[in-house]
């Protein structure tokens, strides 16, 4: 166990539909990353969260937006969902102590499917 | 930008072998390396990383090889168990956080 908790687990949406996926950090952490795995590929980076500021961002247009909370909890928004969309959305913790290491800590994923 | 790709999607070996899975990468300017293992319906879970000034590294059982001559990374696996069926992700990371992924092994341990 990560101590990374996300929510909804599965969730289905059709085009165009809006969808919102909530991620509780580690106890302690203070960043927050989100990815999205397709099926079959690795997990693909989105954009990350430190101080409730963006630091960082994928490949991914903006009808991909985030937020991040006080207590280090991190939303992901999707506006506007397309087919494509469909994938496992990864949410991973850490905490920036001014170590660099590739070590994060993630949730179990919610699984989006867009009709 | 960066790119990851492994050498062989899958991987088949009997218990109480070793494995090697290995990886390229294609951006000289990482500063580290990562492998992460994903059991299916699981979020990824980090095995080990290694910095770009190093070779070599080791872990419980993993040891983690760098080869940044030929852009080269491997992860070896001693006596390997079936609870080590999975799927290992290599990876590189340019800045905290931010990590590209390889597209996965699929580790199978046969008992």
């Amino acid at each position: 166990e990560t101590g990374v908790t996300q929510s909804p687990t599965h969730l289905i949406k059709t085009r165009g539909q809006q969808v919102t996926l909530r991620c509780s950090s580690q106890s302690g952490h203070n960043t927050v990353s989100w990815y999205q795995q397709a099926l079959g590929q690795g997990p693909q980076f989105i954009f990350q969260y430190y101080r409730e500021e963006e630091n960082g961002r994928g490949n991914f247009p903006p009808r991909f937006s985030g937020l991040q909370f006080p207590n280090y909890s991190s939303e992901l928004n999707v506006n506007a969902l397309e087919l494509d969309d469909s994938a496992l959305y990864l949410c991973a913790s850490s905490l920036a102590d001014g170590r660099d290491t590739g070590e994060l800590f993630f949730g179990e994923g919610s699984r989006l499917t867009v009709l | 930008g960066e790119s990851v790709g492994l050498h062989l999607p899958t991987l088949s070996v009997q218990e109480g072998d070793n494995s090697i899975i290995n990886c390229a990468y294609s951006n000289s300017a990482s500063d580290y390396f990562i492998w992460y293992k994903q059991e299916s319906g699981k979020g990824p879970q980090f095995i080990i990383d290694i910095r770009s000034n190093m070779d070599k590294r080791q872990g419980q059982r993993v040891t983690v090889l760098l080869n940044k001559t030929v852009k080269h990374l491997s992860l070896q696996i001693a006596a390997t168990q079936p609870g080590d069926s999975a799927v290992y992700f290599c990876g590189v990371g340019t800045s905290y956080g931010k990590l590209t992924f390889g597209q996965g092994t699929i580790l199978t341990v046969h008992p």
